[in-house]
C-alpha cells in the first residue's frame, strides 16, 4: 500500500523568511502525481501545488515550489517569502491511477510577525 | 462559480443513531469523492465516484457505511448505528476528471460529526 510521511508535526517560520515542509512516500508505481494542499484554522483544504511524476522539472506557482526527487521518494514544498496567510496545517498527497489521494499526516505551520 | 457545499456543517448524534451527509459537488464535475478526517490527522479515502457509479468503496470502515450518488450529481454518505469512533469531518471532494488521473480534487467545507 502507498503511505505518505511527513516527518515534521510543526513548523514555525518568522514573516518573509523561507521555510520547507519535507515529505517521502512510498510506491512502486512509476506514474503517478504529488501533492501539497493547504488547510487553514476551520477552512476548507485548497491546492497549493502539483508534480506529475513523469517530469523532472520542478513545479513552481509563485512563492511555492516543490523539490521533487524521484529516486529518492521525496517531495519537499518551500515557501518564500512566508506571509501570515500561510499559516495553516500543510497535507503531503500522493495519487496513482483510480484518483485517491493518499494524505500525509500533516505538518501545521506557524507565520511569526 | 459555487465550490463545493455539504451539509450539514456540523452534527451532533447519539451513539446507535443513524445520520446523512449531503455533497453538492462543482456543477459538471464527473467524479466524487468522501474523505473521512479524524482530529489531526489526514484525510483518509473512504469511496469514490464516477457520474453515478461507485467505482472504489474499499475505504469505508464497515458495512455501516453506505454511500450513493443516483444521478451522477449530489452525493449522500449515510452511516446507520453511529459509534464514537465515527466522530470525525467528513471531506467530500470533485473532479472534473473522469476518465485517467491526475486531476485536482476541490475539496468541500466538511462536515464535523460528534457522536456521543
Amino acid at each position: 500500500a502507498q503511505t505518505v510521511t511527513q516527518s515534521q508535526p510543526e513548523m514555525s517560520v518568522q514573516e518573509a523568511e523561507t521555510v520547507t515542509l519535507s515529505c517521502t512516500y512510498d510506491t512502486s508505481e512509476n506514474n503517478y502525481y504529488l501533492f501539497w494542499y493547504k488547510q487553514p484554522p476551520s477552512r476548507q483544504m485548497i491546492l497549493v501545488i502539483r508534480q506529475e511524476a513523469y517530469k523532472q522539472q520542478n513545479a513552481t506557482e509563485n512563492r511555492f515550489s516543490v523539490n521533487f526527487q524521484k529516486a529518492a521518494k521525496s517531495f519537499s514544498l518551500k515557501i518564500s517569502d512566508s506571509q501570515l496567510g500561510d499559516t495553516a496545517m500543510y497535507f503531503c498527497a500522493f495519487m496513482e491511477y483510480g484518483n485517491k489521494l493518499v494524505f500525509g499526516a500533516g505538518t501545521i505551520l506557524r507565520v511569526k510577525s | 462559480g459555487a465550490g463545493v457545499s455539504q451539509s450539514p456543517r456540523y452534527k451532533v448524534a447519539k451513539r446507535g443513531q443513524d445520520v446523512a451527509l449531503r455533497c453538492d459537488p462543482i456543477s459538471g464535475h464527473v467524479s466524487l469523492f468522501w474523505y473521512q478526517q479524524a482530529l489531526g490527522q489526514g484525510p483518509e479515502f473512504l469511496t469514490y465516484f464516477q457520474n453515478e457509479a461507485q467505482l472504489d468503496k474499499s475505504g469505508l470502515p464497515s458495512d455501516r457505511f453506505f454511500a450513493e450518488r443516483p444521478e451522477g450529481s449530489v452525493s449522500t454518505l449515510k452511516i446507520q448505528r453511529t459509534q464514537q469512533e465515527d466522530s470525525a469531518v467528513y471531506l467530500c471532494a470533485s473532479s472534473f476528471i473522469g476518465e485517467g488521473f491526475g486531476g485536482e480534487q476541490y475539496f468541500g467545507p466538511g462536515t464535523r460529526l460528534t457522536v456521543t
